[in-house]
């Protein structure tokens, strides 16, 4: 089965910039997205297809895909961006969504 | 604004059944796929399934595949989860989500999320 690993958590100051990875084997030959979800509430899309950002998404979010390793970078994070983060991608060859583990963002 | 509600958790006991339903507004229902995910509360997400915009692909997690049938009336705008033989792990948050695309394509992903439904599999 194809496995997406992102680190449990990360933490970063207000105002600095927060980077996010999800590995996976040729990652980088895939799309990867991903998803924001903060206590209580159903996740949302903020990253999808590699660098996309949908419409309503802060401009302080941005994601890239290389390699094994897919990264979402939150410039000039703010407390409201405190959440779990997801990634996720679709592996083709058995026909499945594959998400991240997840990791708890905190600022502080 | 695209609209998903699901509808149909509850408790049930292990080895039971039940049928979770999601409806849909907002948008062109037949042109989109749509899938299920679950989360244990305050664990990750899990896909669960796949269903095309016409019905005609349907694809499953590994941990529900046998057990687990999607379908969709497109006709009634709403999406179903069937789910028998049902085990103490299936208890989670189920959530309906709206895929980007009609078939697996175009590269899965999920751009608009119902609210969940809460399953507890409990003797």
């Amino acid at each position: 089965s194809y496995d997406l690993s992102q680190p449990p958590s990360v933490s970063v100051s207000p105002g600095q910039t927060a980077s996010i990875t999800c590995s996976g084997d040729k990652l980088g030959q895939k799309f990867a997205c991903w998803y924001q979800q903060k206590p209580g509430q159903s996740p949302v899309l903020v990253i999808y297809q590699d660098s996309k950002r949908p419409s309503g998404i802060p401009e302080r979010f941005s994601g890239s895909n290389s390699g094994n390793t897919a990264t979402l970078t939150i410039s000039g994070t703010q407390p409201m961006d405190e959440a779990d983060y997801y990634c996720q991608a679709w592996d083709s060859t058995t026909t499945k969504v594959v998400f991240g583990g997840g990791t708890k963002l905190s600022v502080l | 604004e695209v609209q998903l509600v699901e509808s149909g958790g509850g408790v049930v006991r292990p080895g039971g059944s039940l049928r979770l339903s999601c409806a849909a507004s907002g948008f062109t229902f037949d042109k989109y796929g749509l899938h299920w995910v679950r989360q244990v509360p305050g664990k990750g997400l899990e896909w669960v399934s796949f269903v095309s915009g016409d019905g005609s692909e349907t694809y499953y997690g590994d941990a529900v595949k046998g057990r687990f049938t999607i379908s969709r009336d497109n006709g009634k705008n709403s999406l179903y989860l069937q789910m028998i033989s049902l085990r103490s792990e299936d208890t989670a948050f189920y959530f309906c989500a709206k895929d980007h695309y009609h078939d697996s394509s175009g590269y899965p992903y999920l751009d608009s999320w119902g609210q969940g439904t809460l399953v507890t599999v409990s003797s």
